[in-house]
């Protein structure tokens, strides 16, 4: 069954603290993996995307990384500010018009 | 750089009123576009696929009766919610593929659907 499980569910730290979130699936075939941030009440809008050969993927203070072997993924961000509390969404596709959406980390950044 | 837009952003809606969404990508033209619904502190989910000049598709267990699907050009689609009712109240959100890149993904703002 094609599944994406992301975790922590929640979380909340500190501005200017580092976190990473994960993502774990078992969608077959891959094809690329995205991450997206999702400000509450707005569509989703892309950080990375990573193909199968790309084990890290940087913007900006987001940086992605994919083990395509134990299909985990992770996002890292670094110098949390307080605009980066949203959703973050890993979403990952098989092929074409085929997308597995995750669940979802609802990200807090706190002053 | 590219745009996918959807209007209303807002609507509220008697119960039994039928309302349309529309979703337009602003600057390039896409064959297919995807509409999903979210819940609230849920993730997206796949509605339907909405193919330019033929019929949608739709995922399972939803009502292709109730959420009607035209895309009659390339750069819109529209989903009309028929006979609405309170458990419709939703965020409906499209997203669009241009036909040059198709594994690049844009996302409309959403669309707030409250059904009173």
């Amino acid at each position: 069954k094609n599944q994406v499980e992301q975790s922590p569910q929640s979380l909340i730290i500190l501005e200017g603290k580092n976190c990473t979130l994960q993502c774990n699936y078992t969608v077959s075939p891959f094809s690329n993996l995205r991450w997206y941030k999702q400000d509450t009440g707005r569509g989703p809008v892309s950080l990375t995307i990573m193909t199968f050969s790309e084990n890290t993927k940087s913007n900006g203070r987001y940086t992605a990384t994919l083990d395509a072997d134990t299909k985990q993924s992770s996002l890292h961000i670094t110098a949390s500010q307080l605009s980066d509390s949203a959703s973050y969404i890993c979403v990952v596709i098989p092929g074409a018009n085929n997308l597995f959406f995750g669940t979802g980390t609802r990200l807090t950044v706190i002053p | 750089g590219a745009v996918v837009s959807q209007h209303p952003s807002r609507v509220i809606c008697k119960s039994g009123t039928s309302v349309k969404i529309e979703c337009r990508s602003l600057d390039f033209q896409a064959t297919t576009m995807f509409w999903y619904r979210q819940f609230p502190k849920q993730s997206l989910m796949l509605m339907a696929t909405s193919n330019e000049g033929s019929k949608a598709t739709y995922e399972q267990g939803v009502e292709k009766d109730k959420f009607l699907i035209n895309h009659a050009s390339l750069t819109l689609s529209t989903l009309t919610v028929t006979s609405a009712h309170p458990e419709d109240s939703s965020f409906y959100i499209c997203s669009a593929s241009p036909m040059e890149t198709p594994n690049t993904i844009y996302f409309g703002e959403g669309s707030w659907l409250t059904v009173v």
